[in-house]
């Protein structure tokens, strides 16, 4: 089955910084990958996702890049604020087969 | 309105007794899903809905089973509680043909003394 690896475990930048997260997956088939985003208290909230037919998409200040080649995807944060601060989670699936595999979560803390 | 709801958020209950966490989705989805999140926040997935039929099991104990009466819920059984069943429940569904991202419910605290 899929794999996916997520680094770093945690992360903790400044106020108006960027933050970027890595995932890694193990199955070539995977397709499409969402990212969740999970406050205290609360379940997972998707935020951005990407579609293997595409390099890159971008919601105002988070953008998400792919590069199926090396089997790995990034979520890049801009201009942070304290109210991203929450676990971030990325995740695989084969489009259509409605089947998410998760990585294990990148705490992320922005300093005011 | 909540999109995706579940019942009870927290859950203390004794080994050995049996429990019901309830779902409900008015998203019109036809996917459902159970993932369970460990203490460590690690989300499996334990069962899949498509249209009240199962396409998913996630080798589970059988002490789990979920139940769905129509495409709008997916409750889950518990049966003879242990003390590593302890974790976060989440419900969630998608939609059908599209896949795309799942919707999460906020979550059922079960924890078993």
């Amino acid at each position: 089955g899929e794999n996916v690896e997520q680094h770093p475990s945690t992360l903790s930048v400044q106020e108006g910084d960027s933050a970027v997260i890595k995932c890694t997956y193990s199955d070539s088939a995977s397709n499409y990958f969402p990212w969740y985003k999970q406050e205290l208290g609360k379940g997972p909230q998707l935020i951005i996702d990407i579609r293997s037919n595409v390099g890159e998409k971008k919601d105002q200040r988070i953008a998400v890049t792919l590069n199926k080649t090396a089997k790995h995807f990034s979520l890049h944060i801009t201009e942070t604020q304290p109210e991203d601060s929450a676990v971030y989670f990325c995740a695989a699936s084969i489009y259509n087969f409605n089947k998410f595999y998760f990585g294990s979560g990148t705490k992320l803390n922005v300093k005011p | 309105d909540t999109a995706v709801s579940q019942t009870p958020k927290y859950l203390v209950t004794q080994m050995g007794n049996d429990k019901s966490i309830k779902c409900e989705q008015n998203l019109g989805h036809d996917t459902m899903y159970w993932y369970k999140q460990d203490s460590k926040k690690f989300l499996k997935i334990m069962f899949s809905y498509n249209n009240k039929e199962l396409i998913i099991n996630e080798t589970v104990p059988n002490r789990f089973s979920p139940k769905s009466p129509d495409k709008a819920h997916l409750n889950l059984h518990i049966n003879s509680l242990e003390l590593g069943d302890s974790a976060v429940y989440f419900c969630a569904s998608s939609p059908e043909g599209q896949g795309g991202g799942a919707f999460f419910g906020q979550g059922t605290r079960l924890t078993v003394v």
